[in-house]
């Protein structure tokens, strides 16, 4: 089966760090691009960061760009994403989802794991 | 980065039809068929509907339908059923290498 499952969540003071993981299975994580997505409570979901099959390529949104950052192990099948600087906006459902390679499409999505900044 | 315009909530009877519209720029669906919608039921993870604009994935109900004309998309879901309540969210490829949801849309089935 097809999968992904986020970890890593947490309660984390405002301005400190956290780093959560993907682990995919079923399939090979560097065979394709995979992205980073939240939903923070009563709002909608937000995209935050591409890593492409090449694991150079890179994007992110501008609301995390410089503060999180994205990283592959390919020997263990997984994908990390690097929070600092955490703010209370950050407090989120965090979810890492499989580009499916023909539109930019989400075509895997894990459970997700949950953020909190709080003091 | 701007979240492409969906209306906030949309409802319908068992067996109807409803359509959520999508719209964003000429950066970003006006010009590419990198469009896609999901299905959240909340605790849940996402589910891909559509992609490409009007593309089913396998095992997608022939009951959703996608489309676009210039700036703006549409899902409709024919044949409304109770297990279809839920968010709908479209997303996009948006110039400077970048992808952008809508804000989303509650779909109630009374």
């Amino acid at each position: 089966e097809v999968l992904v499952v986020e970890s890593g969540g947490g309660l984390v003071q405002p301005g400190g760090s956290l780093r959560l993981s993907c682990a995919a299975s079923g399939f090979f994580s560097s065979d394709y691009s995979m992205n980073w997505v939240r939903r923070a409570p009563g709002k909608g979901l937000e995209w935050l960061s591409y890593l492409g099959n090449d694991g150079r390529t890179i994007y992110y949104a501008d609301s995390v760009k410089g503060r999180f950052a994205t990283s592959r192990d390919s020997a263990k099948n997984s994908m990390y994403l690097q929070m600092n600087s955490l703010r209370d906006d950050d407090t989120a459902v965090y979810y890492c989802a499989r580009d499916g390679g023909r539109a930019y499409e989400m075509d895997v999505w894990g459970q997700g794991t949950t953020v909190t900044v709080s003091s | 980065q701007s979240a492409l315009t969906q209306p906030a909530s949309v409802s319908g009877s068992p067996g109807q039809s409803i359509t959520i519209s999508c719209t964003g720029t000429i950066s970003d669906i006006g010009t590419y068929n990198y469009l896609c919608w999901y299905q959240h039921h909340p605790g849940k993870a996402p589910k891909l509907i559509i992609y490409g604009v009007s593309n089913r994935p396998s095992g997608v109900s022939n009951r959703f339908s996608g489309s676009k004309s210039g700036n703006t998309a549409s899902l409709t879901i024919s044949g409304l059923q109770a297990e279809d309540e839920a968010d709908y969210y479209c997303m996009s490829y948006r110039r400077s290498s970048t992808l952008v949801f809508g804000g989303g849309t509650r779909l109630t089935v009374v």
